[in-house]
């Protein structure tokens, strides 16, 4: 079964970067991009991106351009998103989902607290 | 980018009663090209992810009960729950796959009377 797992939760300074990954299986990974979104209390759920995992190319939202790297390893059907210059406002759940315009199976999420 | 706007924000419901979430979006998610409006639905339980229920405004996931309908066209939307139960009782988020960046509903909040 399509399974998307996660790394754990992240407590970060200011200022400073994080890296999520998001492990893919029970799919051929290079056959779907992986997106990535952003949830919060108050701003609901944002999307953030997504990553074409057979070539790399990466496609971001305008909100989060210089702030969401998208990359693969396409070796462990793995999907990173690394956050940089954090911010209070960056703390959030991330989720990673499988892309078909829709999303149908997602990761069970990554809370990042941003805080000094 | 589209704006989807939902409404209520939150909803009090009884078991058994009917509910009507509502959604609608900036511009049309009709396709002209084939009649399809992109629209979907997604429910979220306390603690978890979100899950699709409905996409192409109208049609289920598989696996996803009958009570759950999805109808609307153009720019207005809405998803019934029928005889809603107990487990039906989380978060809803519309979201529009018609155009890129694909945008979500801001949440309605189903809870108990």
């Amino acid at each position: 079964q399509v399974q998307l797992q996660q790394s754990g939760a992240e407590l970060a300074k200011p200022g400073s970067s994080v890296k999520i990954s998001c492990k893919a299986s029970g799919y051929t990974f290079t056959s779907y991009y992986i997106s990535w979104i952003k949830q919060t209390t108050g701003q609901g759920l944002e999307y953030i991106g997504y990553i074409n995992t057979g070539s790399g190319g990466t496609n971001y939202n305008e909100k989060f351009k210089g702030k969401a790297t998208l990359t693969v390893d396409k070796s462990s059907s793995t999907a990173f998103m690394q956050l940089s210059s954090l911010t209070p406002d960056d703390s959030a759940v991330y989720y990673c989902a499988r892309e078909s315009s829709l999303f149908a199976y997602w990761g069970q999420g990554t809370l990042v607290t941003v805080s000094s | 980018d589209i704006v989807m706007t939902q409404s209520p924000s939150s909803l009090a419901v009884s078991a058994g009663e009917t509910v009507t979430i509502n959604c609608k979006s900036s511009q049309s998610l009709l396709s002209s090209g084939n009649q399809k409006n992109y629209l979907a639905w997604y429910q979220q339980k306390p603690g978890q992810s979100p899950k699709l229920l409905i996409y192409l405004a109208s049609t289920r996931e598989s696996g996803v009960p009958d009570r759950f309908i999805g109808s609307g066209s153009g720019t207005d939307f809405t998803l019934t729950i029928s005889s809603v139960q107990a487990e039906d009782l989380a978060d809803y988020y519309c979201q529009q796959h018609y155009s890129y960046p694909w945008t979500f509903g801001g949440g309605t909040k189903l809870e108990l009377k």
